[in-house]
């Protein structure tokens, strides 16, 4: 089960905005609205930051959003901030002919 | 305070056996629930998922056959049975609560090496 292809890395200069980006497949990303994104610092549990494409749990920071076009889904970040640098993890369900979830194979993002 | 602790991780030989255990607290634990690893310097791989009562259970393809999810709703914990590990089960195993996985625990170290 291959994983949904994200960009190995990004930056960004405090302040500034962001995109990271999630791509899979029409049975995947495309085909459900079920993708969601986390954030991970070294050592750490992920953290879910987006829900069900653009959804924010409580207690998130609203410089964080997620949209979908198409077969590939993003986390846009904005006025970045120092402790935003991490490892981001896409989510999504996976129709097949069984019941499964995949992960995105990470991006670390620097804050320059 | 919401919170899953997991344990039982440790040093086992391919080809050998482990029992993961994790104790949930804090919420309601009639959910569906879930384990994920994440292998030493890689990503987050999806494992294994059981519904509320424990009658419906789903697996990667790379560990059918070899681990069984359980859970024991009484005690409020979930469980992870993992059979003839091989080398690349090596990971630190989370369990999360689906299907957001919006809570997670700290992980619990399995080593698979002779």
């Amino acid at each position: 089960q291959s994983a949904l292809t994200q960009p190995a890395s990004v930056s960004g200069s405090p302040g500034q905005s962001i995109t990271i980006s999630c791509t899979g497949t029409s049975s995947d990303v495309g085909g459900y609205n079920y993708v969601s994104w986390y954030q991970q610092h070294p050592g750490k549990a992920p953290k879910l930051l987006i829900n069900d494409v653009s959804k924010r749990p409580s207690g998130v920071s609203n410089r964080f959003s997620g949209s979908k076009s198409g077969n590939t889904a993003s986390l846009t970040i904005s006025g970045l901030q120092a402790e935003d640098e991490a490892d981001y993890y896409c989510s999504s369900y996976r129709g097949s002919s069984t019941f499964n979830w995949v992960f995105g194979g990470g991006t670390k993002l620097t804050v320059l | 305070e919401v919170q899953l602790v997991e344990s039982g991780g440790g040093l086992v030989q391919p080809g050998g056996s482990l029992r993961l255990s994790c104790a949930a607290s804090g919420f309601t634990f009639s959910t569906w629930m879930s384990w994920v690893r994440q292998a030493p310097g890689k990503g987050l791989e999806w494992v294994a998922n059981i519904k509320q009562d424990g009658s419906e259970r789903y697996y990667v393809d790379s560990v059918k056959g070899r681990f069984t999810i359980s859970r024991d709703n009484a005690k409020n914990s979930l469980y992870l049975q993992m059979n003839s590990l091989r080398v690349e089960d090596t990971a630190v195993y989370y369990c999360a609560r689906f299907k957001h996985f919006d809570v997670w625990g700290r992980g619990t170290l399995v080593t698979v090496s002779s």
